[in-house]
């Protein structure tokens, strides 16, 4: 299984509205990323867990929460977005390697829209 | 910061075309690797390269990799409507740990 699946799909909130991106990946990687992708541009990395550790925060307001449950599970809880937050949130997952960089899978994503 | 620059930021080919994508880092990288995003899709892992000079084929796809380790290129020969897509280099960032994504090539493909 070289899936890593996201819900939800899409995600619609208000400013002042709390909810959870979820992401899941069973191929037993131990680092798991969130990214923010928008249009016409790259991934934008907002967190990296290693071993289900916060390794990198890449400066991201408080308003992103990041938690890492258990080794297969990452989720993202938002609360009190901005408009300019609206992306496609994007979930990833790589083995981790002493000295290698190994490759990412990708989920298919959420696209976030806050109103 | 570090960077990774990626040229051009749009290719738009008649079917049967060959293109080329060039991705060159402000620093010397460990390695780079290369994703193809289609259309609404996510980004999908194509290759990884590690070795100075080394150079990798996908069927009608070439990676390369410079000497020098801060440069490498994407190039497709005989374009194919299934080609269209968004290609990202990456490069493993100073600090290990996290990739740093060039800005990407847009390819169209008209049939």
């Amino acid at each position: 299984d070289t899936e890593v699946t996201q819900t939800p799909k899409h995600l619609v909130m208000g400013m002042t509205n709390k909810k959870s991106l979820k992401c899941e990946q069973h191929m037993g990687h131990r680092a798991m990323y969130w990214y923010k992708q928008k249009a016409k541009k790259p991934p934008e990395l907002m967190f990296v867990y290693s071993y289900e550790k916060l390794s990198i925060n890449e400066s991201v307001p408080s308003r992103f929460s990041p938690e890492c449950p258990n080794s297969s599970l990452l989720n993202l809880h938002l609360h009190a977005l901005q408009p300019e937050d609206s992306a496609l949130y994007l979930c990833a997952s790589s083995q981790v390697g002493t000295g290698f960089f190994y490759e990412q899978y990708f989920g298919p994503g959420t696209r976030l829209t806050v109103t | 910061g570090q960077q990774v620059m990626q040229i051009p930021q749009y290719q738009h080919v008649q079917e049967g075309e060959d293109f080329t994508t060039y991705c060159n880092s402000s620093t010397t990288l460990s390695n780079i690797q290369w994703y193809k995003q289609r259309p609404g899709g996510h980004p999908v892992f194509l290759i990884q390269l590690v070795k100075s000079g080394e150079v990798k084929k996908q069927k009608r796809l070439t990676f390369q990799f410079g000497e020098a380790k801060k440069n490498s290129s994407l190039h497709i020969t005989a374009t194919q409507t299934t080609d269209v897509g968004t290609y990202f280099c990456a490069g493993e960032g100073n600090q290990g740990g996290k990739l740093i994504f060039g800005q990407g090539t847009e390819l169209s493909v008209k049939p």
